[in-house]
């Protein structure tokens, strides 16, 4: 069974430039989650969907994030424009539900994103 | 506070036992996780436990857990080269939003 696969692994963008990165979730994985992780620190959480619904999105600087899941399959994160301080590993996962027992989250590899 | 705590790095010798400690701050937290990441890679789950049991093994990993002082570890036995990464505990709040909370990672170095 293939993983999360995400893309670009790495992208290095001047400030004030758009980005995009691009997320395909393991196959039947309802839920699917966008973190964020900084140099030296664990992962946290961006936002997360249930199907192409945006449950829980508080923790997204909304004036520069956007995301969007509009099939309920693949997803795309958004930042525009990008800052110094946004440099860092974005890290999407899924997870099946409840219904399989556990809801565990996989994750996939991260693109690691550079802003000069 | 709402911080997972971990200690920030871990040395032992390879075939000896390596213990990776957490602590966790929410008593209604369902699961605790722990996860591996490899220099460059995403997280690789490695186990999980859930908060009414107090040990799980699976093959040379073994989760205990103290729930009362909210207290996780990790032993992985005959440690070896290859495991020699960054280890993460994550707790789950409530099962209803899915949100994890990962404490800041221990750095295992295992020296041949």
């Amino acid at each position: 069974e293939a993983g999360v696969v995400q893309s670009p692994r790495y992208k290095i963008i001047e400030k004030k430039q758009p980005v995009a990165f691009w997320c395909n979730p393991i196959s039947g994985h309802n839920t699917l989650y966008w973190y964020l992780q900084n140099l030296g620190q664990g992962p946290e959480l961006l936002i997360r969907y249930e199907n192409e619904e945006a449950v829980d999105d508080s923790q997204l600087p909304k004036d520069r994030f956007s995301a969007e899941r509009l099939k309920g399959v693949d997803s795309t994160l958004k930042i525009q424009p990008a800052e110094l301080g946004d440099s860092a590993v974005y890290l999407c996962a899924s997870s099946p539900g409840w219904e399989s027992g556990t809801d565990t989250q996989y994750f996939g590899p991260g693109t690691r994103l550079t802003v000069l | 506070g709402e911080d997972v705590e971990q200690s920030l790095f871990l040395s032992v010798r390879e075939g000896d036992s390596s213990v990776i400690n957490c602590t966790y701050t929410d008593s209604s937290s369902t699961y605790l996780y722990w996860y591996k990441q490899e220099p460059g890679a995403g997280l690789q789950l490695l186990t999980y436990i859930f908060s009414n049991m107090d040990m799980k093994q699976d093959q040379r990993l073994t989760v205990l857990l103290n729930k009362k002082d909210k207290h996780l570890s990790l032993r992985i036995a005959d440690t070896q080269t290859g495991d020699s990464a960054i280890y993460f505990c994550a707790e789950l709040r409530s099962s209803n939003t899915g949100k994890l909370i990962f404490g800041q990672g221990t750095t295992l170095q295992v020296k041949p």
